[in-house]
């Protein structure tokens, strides 16, 4: 299996900016996915990376480093709503192309 | 509808009842999974169906039985449970299982909350 490992909590304020680390360690790299999940509801996709860099979407950016085995999460111009659980997924294709996930870092935003 | 719906979002059984689990998507894909959720864990991948074949069975008690008739709707048929069963039980589905290479990422469902007493 693969090992995915990311912080269980951290806060910041609002209007701050939130960097989430995830390193996993996998025989068949073949993506790694963030999802974000309020509570009591459904995880929703973030963002996607499959080759080394940074992949920015409006105030949520993700970076990927395959030779270390790292992603972050960056999290800009913190809101209130983006109060929630982060999770980072990887996918293997030597594990049939299943999506292994970390438990989730809880992110809360305080005024 | 749109998206991936779960019915129902809320169970609770005792360990001797029979319920089912019913998910459907409306996206067109062609795989799907059954995913388990409990507090503070990673999601664990039950069962995956890809083109209506199972494809995985993740070492699952046989207490969990899918079903999957058709390339939208998934069921989770559920007998004799025990208390560590509860858990949120999460439908997702994707256009396909990965194979393609491409980024196909997984759209949940809001999941079923279910409590064996």
């Amino acid at each position: 299996g693969q090992n995915i490992d990311q912080p269980t909590e951290m806060t910041a304020t609002e209007g701050a900016i939130v960097q989430i680390n995830c390193t996993y360690q996998t025989s068949g790299f073949n993506g790694l996915f963030w999802y974000q999940q309020h509570a009591g509801e459904a995880p929703t996709f973030l963002s996607y990376n499959v080759l080394d860099g940074l992949e920015e979407k409006g105030r949520f950016s993700s970076f990927l480093s395959r030779s270390k085995g790292y992603s972050y999460l960056l999290l800009k111009e913190l809101q209130m709503k983006d109060s929630a659980s982060y999770l980072c997924a990887v996918r293997d294709w030597s594990n049939d192309y299943k999506l292994s996930f970390g438990a989730g870092t809880t992110v809360t935003v305080r005024a | 509808e749109t998206g991936v719906t779960q019915t129902p979002r809320h169970l609770v059984m005792g360990m001797t009842n029979k319920k089912s689990l019913k998910c459907e998507q409306h996206l067109g894909h062609n795989a799907m999974y059954w995913y388990k959720q409990s507090a503070k864990k990673p999601l664990e991948l039950m069962f995956v169906y890809n083109f209506k074949e199972q494809t995985e069975n993740n070492s699952v008690p046989s207490r969990f039985s899918p079903e999957c008739p058709n390339s939208s709707h998934l069921f989770l048929h559920l007998h004799t449970l025990q208390p560590e069963d509860s858990a949120l039980y999460l439908c997702a589905s994707s256009q396909d299982k990965g194979t393609s290479g491409r980024g196909y990422e997984q759209y949940f469902g809001p999941g079923t909350r279910l409590t064996v007493t």
